[in-house]
């Protein structure tokens, strides 16, 4: 079993709905989740954090995190073609703040006129 | 945030060679990392670069093919040694502690093709 599990897609939708991304990670002592954007050919650019049970919403970005069933989610609200490019769930490692992150294999995603 | 470079930006490299990737942080930092992405993959972390000491490698990653450095707490370099087709990938440099400790940002990447 991969530590941190993302579908790779590609996730395609419409422009204007909802993009939703699911992330499963293995470790139950991990305690800090991100999500970052990358575009082909660049470097990977955080969108959102999150450390609690819940939601948290930035924007457009929502992300949702539930630790019991060690699951972590990214909706992207009113999609816009600009938001295509793949999403990697990354995961604090462990349960001591050692700042590693293990990365997902990542999500692409497509969002059509 | 804090402004990320690195250096070169991508190279072509022969077999057999040795290419020294820099990394420069415009503020002070708490941790810096070094990751290879692989055509089509994920990010894999190679190791933490610590500061005046030896870096802490992850599994299936040693000194002798990866050498880190970290003499002050805003640069690094990552020497790809004795370099096969196989290491052809992009390598990041990432840092926190810009602002927040917990949170990383990555450097725009070193793309390198090994021939």
């Amino acid at each position: 079993q991969k530590e941190v599990e993302q579908n790779s897609g590609p996730l395609s939708v419409p422009e204007g709905a909802i993009a939703s991304l699911n992330c499963t990670y293995s470790d139950r002592g991990s305690q800090s989740f991100f999500w970052y954007r990358q575009y082909s050919g660049k470097s990977p650019e955080l969108i959102m954090f999150i450390y609690s049970n819940g939601d948290k919403e930035d924007g457009r970005f929502t992300a949702q995190l539930n630790k019991a069933s060690q699951y972590v989610s990214l909706l992207i609200r009113d999609s816009q073609p600009s938001d295509s490019a793949t999403y990697l769930c990354a995961v604090g490692k462990g349960s001591s703040n050692t700042g590693k992150l293990i990365f997902g294999q990542g999500t692409t995603l497509q969002v059509k006129p | 945030s804090a402004v990320i470079s690195q250096k070169p930006s991508r190279d072509i490299c022969q077999r057999g060679t040795s290419l020294t990737i820099q990394c420069q942080v415009d503020s002070q930092v708490t941790m810096m990392f070094w990751y290879r992405q692989q055509p089509g993959q994920s990010l894999t972390l190679i190791a933490t670069a610590n500061q005046g000491s030896e870096a802490t490698y992850e599994s299936g990653f040693v000194i002798d093919k990866f050498p880190i450095s970290r003499p002050n707490l805003t640069f690094s370099t990552l020497t790809v040694s004795n370099m096969s087709p196989e290491d052809s990938s992009i390598y990041l440099c990432s840092a926190t502690g810009v602002p927040s400790r917990n949170i990383q940002y990555f450097g725009a990447g070193t793309r390198l093709s090994v021939l």
